[in-house]
Parts: structure tokens; sequence; C-alpha cells
């Protein structure tokens, strides 16, 4: 497609549950990351992947949260153990040579 | 569908003079409008929100429901606000729609 493309839009899940949220670059884009924002709060880094190097895995907030992306393209971010605090908005936004980016627009996620 | 349009990719200002980011959406309801900030090398960052009607680094922006705007002003631009800005809609399903972006420069 022609943007940056996220799944599912929503989720609502109960507490305790693993939660697999997907993003699907722009073909080509080198570079993506995964922010979230919590109602109230503002943004907030996760991770970011660029090429073939190394993810900056230093904004997942436990290490319930996890990331990968398969192939340079598809990124999957995985909640395990869901807790309420978990509940915000998942952005994932991606880029060619970290110039400009495109935004998903995002998965709201539920914790109940 | 939602949309949100920047219509400048590029933006050059001297230092000192003012500044406008312009912003225009589409979108039936009420939305909730954001501007996000990505500094060279830094991680993006949420500048302002309309509901907040704050003002952050001396930036403010105002929703004009009758034009669809939420342009983005600074009286005197500083060489450090240059920076890659987005215009931001939040729906009520808390879906985002993101702008192109418009990249600031101020110039000495």
């Amino acid at each position: 497609g022609a943007g940056v493309s996220q799944s599912p839009s929503n989720k609502v899940t109960e507490k305790g549950k693993d939660v697999e949220l997907r993003c699907d670059p722009i073909s080509g884009h080198t570079a993506l990351y995964w922010y979230r924002q919590s109602l109230g709060q503002g943004l907030e880094f996760l991770i970011y992947f660029q090429g073939n190097s190394a993810p900056d895995k230093s904004g997942l907030p436990s290490d319930r949260f996890s990331a990968e992306r398969t192939g340079g393209s598809v990124s999957t971010l995985t909640i395990q153990r869901t807790q309420q605090e978990d509940s915000a908005v998942y952005l994932c936004a991606s880029s060619f040579n970290d110039y400009g980016y495109t935004f998903g627009s995002g998965t709201r996620l539920t914790v109940v | 569908a939602q949309r949100v349009t920047q219509p400048e990719k590029l933006l050059s200002v001297f230092k000192g003079a003012p500044v406008e980011l312009k912003c225009n959406y589409s979108y039936s309801g009420s939305p909730e409008l954001f501007w996000y900030v990505q500094y060279s090398r830094q991680r993006l960052q949420l500048l302002l929100r309309h509901i907040s009607r704050e003002s952050i680094k001396g930036f403010t922006a105002d929703l004009n429901k009758g034009e669809t705007s939420f342009h983005l002003k600074k009286p005197f631009a500083q060489e450090e606000d240059s920076a890659m800005y987005y215009c931001a809609l939040r729906d009520y399903g808390q879906n985002f729609v993101f702008g192109p972006g418009t990249r600031l420069s101020v110039l000495p």
C-alpha cells in the first residue's frame, strides 16, 4: 500500500493476556519507530529499527514489551501479560534514511 | 475520510522573524489536534495539543473550526527551532492521522 498500515486499529484485551500489534511500513523504508501515547500524557518512544543495525530498545518500559522486524519490513510489537497501564494508542512510523516520517493511524489498545 | 495537509514541505525563515507552519484538516466531527516536533537525530516529541491551549517553547496554535485549520505560530524564530514539524488529528476512535510534515529551517 501507499502508507504505513497498522493492525488491528482497535484492540480490547483482558489484563494478563498477551497482544501483538503489527506495523507494515512503506516498502523500502529502512527506519521504523514505535511510539505510544496514553490518554492525557505525552508521546513516549518505545523502539527504533534502522536497516540491519541492532534496534534501539531503550524506550521499552519493561521486559513485557518486545518488538521484532522481520526481513527489514513488517514489525510486530508484543506485550506480554498486559496491564491496565498499557492502555494507549501505539503509533508506528517509517522513513527512508530518517528524512521525514510517514505515520500509521495507530492501534488503540484497551486493557480491561 | 480524515485528512491532514501541510502545504509546505520546507519553510525557511531568518532568526527573529515570525514563523507560521500551516495545517489544514478534514474531519466531519470535532477532532483533537496536535503538533509534534522532531529535532535532528532525536525522537519525535509532542509539542502541543489544542485542548490544552498552552504555549510551548514560544509556539502557539489555535484551532479554527471555520477554516478547519490548526496553524502553528511563533513570533520570533530561533535557530534551535529548526526541525521537522508534524500536524496530527485524533478522531473519536482514538486513531491518528498525521500530515506529511514541514521542515523548518531557521537561518542565522
